[in-house]
């Protein structure tokens, strides 16, 4: 079967550095997605990793590790326009992705 | 426009009967996506094209949900006997071919409500 579990709220304040942990079974994989999607509005890309390890786009790291079936999304010097649902998702070998429910990260001042 | 477009924006119906939600992809992106997502739900994935191939149909809920698309652009969702249960925003993104490490653009949603 499939799924992919993230914390469903986090808080952090506005500066700070927040960790928002993805862990997923899925059967194939091509690669693991991460989104941000403020309310009412539709997701937007923020990151690809399909290899292991880190990578790193501004404020915003990601980081993949294949055998533990675990990413994180790292978010640096947080701003309050952060505050937003941060959706994990991975892509199937046919393609397709599986979103997780996604964390609702509040950045308070 | 240069984004993945949706019509209708919202839409309203009652129980029983059928809707049809529209979706221009980007122009040039072969592979094109429907998810729904309920109140406080992840997306849900749908149906799923890629050029001529057959359609991945695997996450349609029922027999009652089904999408065409035609000539390898415009695609339309279609629900018949919509019921209660059917009221989510549904979602359609595009992309580049999926064997490459492309991304998901996505339009801006239709809002069913189902009364």
């Amino acid at each position: 079967g499939q799924n992919i579990d993230q914390p469903t709220e986090m808080t952090a304040t506005e500066g700070a550095i927040v960790q928002i942990n993805c862990t997923y079974q899925t059967s194939g994989f091509n690669g693991l997605f991460w989104y941000q999607q403020h309310a009412g509005e539709a997701p937007t890309f923020l990151s690809y990793n399909v290899l292991d390890g880190l990578e790193e786009k501004g404020r915003f790291s990601s980081f993949l590790s294949r055998s533990k079936g675990y990413s994180y999304l790292l978010l640096k010097e947080l701003q309050m326009k952060d505050s937003a649902s941060y959706l994990c998702a991975v892509r199937r070998s046919q393609g397709n992705l599986i979103f997780g429910k996604g964390t609702k990260l509040s950045v308070k001042p | 426009g240069a984004g993945v477009s949706q019509s209708p924006s919202n839409k309203v119906t009652e129980k029983g009967k059928d809707v049809e939600l529209r979706c221009d992809p980007i122009s040039g992106h072969t592979a094109l996506y429907w998810y729904r997502q309920s109140l406080g739900q992840g997306l849900e994935f749908l149906i799923y094209f890629q050029g001529n191939s057959a359609p991945d149909k695997s996450g349609l809920p029922s027999d009652r949900f089904s999408a065409e698309r035609t000539g390898g652009s415009v695609s339309t969702l279609t629900i018949q006997r919509t019921q209660q249960e059917d009221s989510a925003v549904y979602l359609c993104a595009s992309s580049r071919p999926s064997g490459l490490a492309s991304e998901q653009y996505f339009g801006p949603g239709t809002r069913l409500t189902v009364t």
